[in-house]
């Protein structure tokens, strides 16, 4: 059992790449969610998605667009990287809203 | 929206004694309060979690307590040991989650 499974572990960006940091569960759960981590600043959402054919925004969505390609992958992408998009990205996983998350093992991702 | 406070930002324990991280949240429907261990460079762990229905959840050395009155929240762990050094997080959750800040739990032998 696979759990979340995050591709790439790690990134080099340029300064107006685009990417897109994949996601894949093999649990049968519902929903997914992207956040960012930052020193300091805890983990900060900047998608989900409840449950298969839905996305909503969360804290930090400016620069980012997803994509919940079917019930077990959400991906998220990076359209003109920046600097401040500098970060480790946590993809996890619920049954459903209100229960404990899978964490996939991150991207840690450089914009220079 | 949901805002998480989470205290200390730093905790420097013995080999032993207990340790306990609070947090404090601001919207009162929230009803689901999940606390996360992550080790240097790894990712969230899920460790314990409590439900607004419950006052406070043990498992064997962590416990979890919560005060729907006050909007307070709190893990407490006893006999702590070296492998207990972590990030801790809170998070709060209504229909998404909102997490604190983290405190680093340092154990020291």
């Amino acid at each position: 059992n696979a759990g979340v499974t995050q591709t790439p572990k790690f990134q080099v960006l340029k300064t107006g790449q685009s990417m897109t940091l994949q996601c894949a569960q093999d649990m049968n759960h519902n929903s997914m969610y992207w956040y960012r981590q930052d020193p300091g600043m805890g983990l900060r959402l900047i998608y989900y998605s409840a449950s298969e054919g839905t996305t909503d925004k969360g804290e930090v969505p400016n620069g980012y667009n997803v994509s919940r390609l079917n019930k077990r992958e959400f991906s998220l992408r990076l359209e003109s990287a920046a600097p401040s998009q500098t970060s480790v990205y946590f993809c996890a996983s619920s049954p459903t809203a209100n229960y404990g998350y899978t964490f996939g093992s991150g991207t840690r991702l450089t914009v220079v | 929206g949901e805002n998480v406070e989470q205290h200390p930002s730093t905790l420097s324990v013995q080999e032993g004694d207990s340790a306990v991280i609070k947090c404090t949240y601001s919207d009162s429907a929230s009803n689901y309060f999940p606390w996360y261990k992550q080790e240097l460079g790894k990712r969230p762990q899920l460790i314990i979690d409590i439900r607004s229905n419950v006052g406070e959840k043990k498992d064997q050395r962590i416990a979890v307590t919560l005060n729907k009155t006050a909007k307070h929240f709190s893990l407490h762990i006893t006999e702590t040991q070296p492998e207990d050094s972590a990030v801790y997080f809170c998070a709060a959750s209504i229909d998404k989650m909102r997490f604190g800040a983290g405190t680093r739990l340092t154990v020291k032998p």
